[in-house]
């Protein structure tokens, strides 16, 4: 089945800076990149995602690109704001009805 | 916006009783999942269920633990027999097809 690697495991940054956490994953069937931000004590919430026929998403402050061929993808996070500061969690799908695996998480700090 | 609601928020069970964890999903959405949480450690995929019948379901899912659609809108988890070990956030999720899954706010389990 499929596995996920993330890194780094902890991230702090500057206010204003940019944050950039790396997930690789195992299954190159694999079709269907999510990312998830939860807030302590809170649901994972989607934020933004990523199929595997196109390389690179933007959604404002947000971006995910995908290299399918080293099989790895990124959240690039720019001008960081205090209420980034949460764990982002990345996951893959493999093809078909499988569901999402998920990596262990990135607590990300942004210091204002 | 729509939402996976779970109840309880909160569940605390002495440990060999059994738990039934509840989940409304989002009405229009197919297929439905449990992943659970221990604290500080990534989101587990427990099982998924479409068309009224589990689709997959992780080595953690084995005879202690059962779901059913009893109707229309419940998703319900069972877990028989508890240990200390199952305490952990429960989240249900749902999605319309298998992309963009919605987390419910997730049941705190207590086991003691």
């Amino acid at each position: 089945g499929e596995n996920v690697e993330q890194h780094p495991s902890t991230l702090s940054v500057q206010e204003g800076d940019s944050a950039v956490i790396k997930c690789t994953y195992s299954d190159s069937a694999s079709n269907y990149f999510p990312w998830y931000k939860q807030e302590l004590g809170k649901r994972p919430q989607l934020i933004i995602d990523i199929r595997s026929n196109v390389g690179e998403k933007k959604d404002q402050r947000i971006a995910v690109t995908l290299n399918k061929t080293a099989k790895h993808f990124s959240l690039h996070i720019t001008e960081t704001q205090p209420e980034d500061s949460a764990v982002y969690f990345c996951a893959a799908r493999d093809s078909g009805n499988t569901p999402l695996v998920f990596g262990k998480g990135t607590r990300l700090s942004v210091i204002a | 916006e729509p939402e996976v609601t779970q109840t309880p928020s909160h569940q605390v069970t002495q440990m060999g009783q059994e738990v039934i964890l509840r989940c409304v999903p989002i009405s229009n959405h197919l297929y439905f999942y449990w992943y659970r949480q221990i604290l500080g450690q990534k989101v587990e995929f427990l099982v998924s269920f479409y068309n009224n019948e589990i689709s997959e379901k992780s080595e953690i899912f084995d005879d202690q633990f059962s779901v059913e659609r009893p109707d229309g809108s419940n998703f319900t988890l069972k877990i028989r027999s508890t240990k200390l070990e199952d305490s952990a956030m429960y989240f249900c999720a749902s999605s319309r097809e298998n992309y963009g899954y919605t987390f419910g706010s997730g049941t705190r389990l207590t086991v003691v």
